[in-house]
């Protein structure tokens, strides 16, 4: 079965730090992988998705994710916090074979002043 | 955004009482889920929906009960509410054959007492 790790439940970075948000999943066949943010008392808003192609993807916010399958990781990147980003962010995994959707238990982003 | 509501959107009810709790959509899209987030589990899945009256369990599907009569509404029972169901719950939609991401609504914020 399809699931995903996230590593470390709370990330504080200072504002303008590098953002690296870490993600492994398992799948024993070719994967589907989003990262979700949400934000408080919101719901989940999608911020990118792999499916196929381009392993490098770019998504909303200036966040970007790359997909490595030799390191079965996802893990979301952005250059340059901003206090706006304070928020849960959250993995998933998905494929063409299942009709649901497994996701990480989360990551809580500080962005300290 | 994706046209989804949640109602209620805030609920206490004791325990041993009935609770259904509904998702309604206007995108039309197939597939739609129902999901329980709980601190440190991240988002689990209950049960989902592949169209209307098809529907299947998730993870976590023990003590819920779902209907779809039709496209654009999900129904989420709790027969008999225990305190260990009090969590927040999300639908979510999506559109397979587009793409595979979901959508989310707002979130019901359910507590039993």
């Amino acid at each position: 079965a399809q699931s995903v790790t996230q590593l470390g439940s709370h990330v504080s970075v200072s504002e303008g730090a590098l953002v690296l948000l870490r993600c492994n999943y398992s799948s024993s066949v070719p994967p589907y992988l989003f990262w979700y943010v949400q934000y408080p008392n919101q719901g989940l808003q999608l911020l990118l998705k792999y499916t196929t192609g381009a392993t490098l993807v770019k998504g909303i916010n200036g966040f970007e994710a790359e997909f490595k399958k030799s390191e079965t990781s996802f893990h979301l990147t952005k250059p340059s916090a901003h206090m706006s980003d304070a928020a849960e962010y959250f993995c998933a995994v998905s494929d063409v074979n299942n009709n649901d959707m497994r996701f990480g238990a989360g990551t809580r982003l500080t962005v300290k002043p | 955004d994706a046209g989804i509501t949640q109602s209620p959107r805030h609920k206490v009810t004791e325990t041993g009482t009935p609770v259904t709790l509904r998702c309604h959509q206007t995108e039309n899209h197939r597939y739609m889920y129902w999901y329980r987030q709980d601190p440190g589990h991240g988002l689990r899945l209950i049960h989902y929906s592949y169209g209307v009256k098809d529907t299947d369990k998730g993870e976590v599907s023990d003590g819920y009960s779902v209907s779809r009569s039709k496209t654009e509404d999900f129904l989420l029972t709790l027969e008999s509410a225990t305190s260990s169901q009090t969590s927040v719950y999300f639908c979510a939609i999506s559109d397979r054959l587009a793409s595979y991401e979901q959508y989310f609504g707002p979130g019901t914020r359910l507590t039993v007492t």
